[in-house]
């Protein structure tokens, strides 16, 4: 098993672009989440999932959205990235929501 | 509003020198609490999780206790290997935030040989 997966890594993107930062695990977890990790602050929530078709906002929704069209899948869209997105951010699952979960790698996004 | 306290910020410590770090939250209801390691680089690990007052709960070198005002993460001859970023996270119970993790900003444990 993968776990999750997060792509890209790393990315830079010029302020006012858009991009798609993507999730995936393999665990047939039905709750899936986003958060950010900024130097000096815990990780906050952005969006999450309860299941496919169902999505609801967190902690700092502001400038993302998501979608859940498979059990497998998370993207999470930066509509017009700002330098206060700047940040690293984590995608994670759970089998239910009392359950531990599981983060991926984490991308670190640059905006300049 | 929840709140998660983690202390110290960061611990430095020799080789087999034991100590504990402290979380102190404050929730409406508690679902659950959450002990992660996260290493420089890397997504959050599990450790733990507890769900009520008097729980203990031990992997390896590592044992996390919880009350209803604190949890501590007591780590026994720790070491180099020990050395990491712990994270601490409530879970609420009810309400419109029964999904969400409240994260501690976390202790910065270095272990020296």
């Amino acid at each position: 098993n993968a776990g999750v997966t997060q792509t890209p890594k790393f990315q830079v993107l010029k302020t006012g672009q858009s991009m798609t930062l993507q999730c995936a695990q393999d665990m047939n977890h039905e709750y899936m989440s986003w958060y950010r990790q900024d130097p000096g602050m815990g990780l906050r929530l952005i969006h999450y999932s309860v299941g496919a078709g169902i999505t609801d906002q967190g902690e700092v929704p502001n400038g993302y959205n998501v979608s859940r069209s498979t059990t497998e899948d998370f993207p999470l869209r930066l509509l017009s990235a700002a330098p206060s997105q700047t940040s690293v951010y984590f995608c994670a699952s759970s089998y239910s929501v009392q359950t531990e979960a599981f983060f991926g790698q984490g991308t670190r996004l640059t905006v300049v | 509003e929840d709140q998660v306290t983690q202390s110290p910020e960061a611990l430095r410590l020799q080789e087999g020198e034991s100590s504990s770090l402290n979380c102190s939250y404050t929730v409406s209801g508690l679902r659950g609490l959450f002990w992660y390691r996260q290493d420089p680089g890397k997504g959050p690990e599990f450790l733990f999780t507890l769900y009520s007052a008097g729980e203990e709960k031990e992997k390896e070198r590592l044992k996390a206790t919880l009350t209803k005002k604190e949890s501590f993460l007591h780590i026994t001859a720790p070491k180099p290997e020990d050395s990491a970023t712990y994270l601490c996270a409530v879970q609420a119970s009810g309400g419109g935030s029964n999904y969400k993790l409240t994260f501690g900003k976390g202790t910065l444990l270095t272990v020296n040989p």
